[in-house]
């Protein structure tokens, strides 16, 4: 049971703009600990989209973008394009959790 | 380029054990962690655990702590995933990833090493 939360799906057209959000709690996100994006392509391991809560890896589309505030954190995805049809994942760290990393629910998007 | 490529596909019996590996290239392999992470079918990412091989310090996730082992091996740069005795419940995909410290971010990711456990 993850202590990171996230809708399990959200659909757009093309061209239109969507966000994923990633709740969690005052012993993670809102404890200040930075929170990370994946994007996992259909039967293909995850990929980095998002670090340290707002920053892309070289390579990543500026279309995608990061930002948290207390204890939550969102991904945006503006242009919506057909490729981004994948599931995206949120990530933190969990101070009750003996020094664990979680990992959120999970989001499906879909490109109508 | 930094690369994780994990072992192949497997297919055992309940109650059989397993090591599947993570070999790391491209990098200083005793300078990051390496993580663990499960996914079932159909289901969501779980941590499991990570491991530094400079050192073997190792960290588990509550939920897979006496259930799977982590190791590595520096000399040849690779990190396992070892099981005693499988259960059908532990099929899934398993996916090694290079850790960034405390508090940070998972990548490069391996390719996946799907275990399939069934009698």
């Amino acid at each position: 049971q993850s202590v990171l939360t996230q809708p399990p799906s959200v659909s757009g057209a093309p061209g239109q703009r969507v966000t994923i959000s990633c709740t969690g709690s005052s012993s993670n996100i809102g404890a200040g600990y930075d929170v990370h994006w994946y994007q996992q392509l259909p039967g293909t391991a995850p990929k980095l989209l998002i670090y340290g809560n707002s920053n892309r890896p070289s390579g990543v589309p500026d279309r995608f973008s990061g930002s948290k505030s207390g204890t939550s954190a969102s991904l945006a995805i503006t242009g919506l394009q057909a490729e981004d049809e994948a599931d995206y994942y949120c990530q933190s760290y969990d101070s009750s959790l003996s020094g664990s990393n979680v990992f959120g629910t999970g989001t499906k998007v879909t490109v109508l | 380029e930094v690369q994780l490529v994990q072992s192949g596909a497997e297919v055992k019996k309940p109650g059989e054990s397993l090591k599947i590996s993570c070999k790391g290239s491209g990098y200083s392999f005793t300078s990051y962690w390496i993580g663990w992470v499960r996914q079932m079918p159909g289901k969501g990412l779980e941590w499991m655990g990570i491991i530094y091989p400079g050192d073997s310090d190792t960290r588990y996730s509550p939920s897979f702590q006496g259930q799977v082992t982590i190791s590595a091996d520096k000399s040849i740069s690779t990190a396992y995933l070892q099981w005693s005795s499988l259960k059908a419940s532990d099929t899934a995909m398993y996916y090694c990833a290079r850790h960034h410290g405390s508090g940070s971010w998972f990548d490069p990711w391996g390719q996946g090493t799907l275990v399939t456990v069934s009698s």
